[in-house]
């Protein structure tokens, strides 16, 4: 089993969509949670890090299962440039450095 | 954004050239990674630096040799690669040991690398 999984989509949706994405982790003792953004041939951003009580940036939506091990991305109304990949990851425990990147999850928004 | 920046961002090789790459970091942190991203594949943690110290080593093979001469330069040796290291090379610095939520990963542009 893959430490972190995604799907890798790509999820299609027109401008205005809501669209959300989930992503699973194998490890119950990881701790810290982000989502991060990678543009087309572009490093990978960070978009917003996860945290337990779930949290919210303007359109952007992340919540946290601890019980079920998965985050989610919860994108409203969405605009052309969100068109990019969502990339899951999660911070080892065993680690204050160590990231683990899911493969990512491709989003499309059409006119 | 000129916060990590990375050298050169393109560059085509033979398997019996040795070339190097290079990433240079303006934030003040204390850490330095290298990261491989193939295509479709997650990224791949080659190399931490922490405090110009090598503190990770993902079983990377030896045709790949980081070094690390300051904590804001980082460089990638490379020589006699093989066609399947044609990958995109990715550094990334953080600020290790602060408060918590301050240790973000901040990433250069990358340099894509071909090897023929």
């Amino acid at each position: 089993r893959k430490e972190v999984e995604q799907d890798p989509g790509p999820f299609n949706v027109p401008e205005g969509a809501t669209v959300a994405f989930n992503c699973t982790y194998s490890n119950s003792a990881s701790q810290s949670f982000f989502w991060y953004r990678q543009d087309c041939r572009k490093e990978p951003k960070l978009l917003m890090s996860v945290y337990s009580s779930g949290n919210e940036d303007g359109r952007f939506t992340a919540q946290l299962n601890r019980a079920s091990q998965y985050i989610s991305l919860l994108i409203r109304d969405s605009k052309l440039s969100d068109s990019a990949t969502y990339l899951c990851v999660v911070k080892g425990m065993d680690s204050s450095y160590k990231l683990i990147f899911g493969s990512g999850t491709r989003l499309l928004v059409r006119p | 954004e000129t916060g990590v920046t990375q050298t050169p961002r393109h560059l085509v090789m033979g398997m019996t050239n040795k070339k190097s790459l290079k990433c240079e970091q303006h934030l003040g942190h204390n850490a330095m990674y290298w990261y491989k991203q193939s295509a479709k594949k997650p990224l791949e943690l080659m190399f931490v630096y922490s405090l110009e110290e090598r503190v990770e080593n993902n079983s990377v093979p030896s045709r790949f040799s980081p070094e690390c001469p300051n904590s804001s330069h980082l460089f990638l040796h490379l020589h006699t690669l093989q066609p399947e290291d044609s990958a995109l090379y990715l550094c990334a610095s953080s600020s290790l040991g602060g408060a918590l939520g301050t240790d973000t990963q901040y990433f250069g542009p990358g340099t894509r690398l071909t090897v023929l």
